[in-house]
């Protein structure tokens, strides 16, 4: 079956925006997520946006869905060092029950100073 | 403080020897659910409950078994893990289907 897909990694010098991409399965998906996971720890919920959005500001960061082309992107502005981190997309397909987030492969996100 | 407490962080054993991963959350919700993360393949559901009572399978729940039998815990049970079950082990729990899960900091487990 298909897979949301992410970049693996993504490398960024402090206070430059980071753009991390997400190309997810199911069109229907109501709900769409990003996590951050940081080293040692377990995920942190960021942000969500609803399918009937197309975009989403909260602070330093944006969320962008484009659902013809089932893409999702978080841009983190003036990213700083306590950025680095994993950051993975999720999405609830319609077709297999409210329970069931699917997640990406996760992009590594590091910040240079 | 809210949050989901995980148990053990570490664990080592051997193939064939029963061992629980207890789980537990002090939100009142409804929703948990168990994903292991291995690396280049993100996190996979491997079961969830909807209520106490209340399981189902996830995408991968072949050699695990859970139970929900208080609100609060959902024990991850594995009766005779094998080598390629060693693995990063997250619980995580939601209020409703559609909000986001808050995470416990997950189980490392090794099995030999």
């Amino acid at each position: 079956g298909e897979d949301v897909e992410q970049s693996l990694f993504l490398s960024v010098r402090e206070g430059d925006s980071s753009v991390i991409n997400c190309t997810y399965t199911d069109s229907s998906s109501t709900y769409l997520y990003w996590y951050k996971q940081e080293p040692g720890a377990g995920l942190q919920l960021l942000t969500y946006i609803f399918s009937n959005m197309d975009m989403k500001q909260d602070q330093r960061l944006t969320v962008l869905l484009n659902k013809k082309d089932k893409h999702l992107s978080l841009r983190i502005a003036d990213t700083q060092t306590g950025d680095s981190a994993i950051y993975f997309c999720a999405e609830i397909p319609s077709q297999t029950g409210a329970n069931n987030l699917f997640f990406g492969t996760g992009t590594r996100l590091t910040v240079i100073p | 403080e809210a949050q989901v407490t995980q148990n053990p962080r570490y664990l080592i054993t051997v193939t064939g020897k029963k061992l629980t991963v207890t789980c537990s959350q002090n939100m009142n919700h409804e929703y948990m659910s168990w994903y292991r993360q291995d690396p280049g393949l993100g996190l996979r559901q491997i079961y969830y409950s909807m209520n106490v009572e209340v399981t189902d399978k996830g995408d991968v729940p072949e050699g695990y078994k859970v139970s929900r039998k208080e609100k609060r815990n959902f024990p991850l049970i594995l009766e005779s893990p094998s080598p390629n079950q060693t693995s990063l082990y997250f619980c995580a729990s939601s209020p409703s289907p559609i909000g986001g899960y808050t995470f416990g900091s997950g189980t490392r487990l090794t099995v030999v």
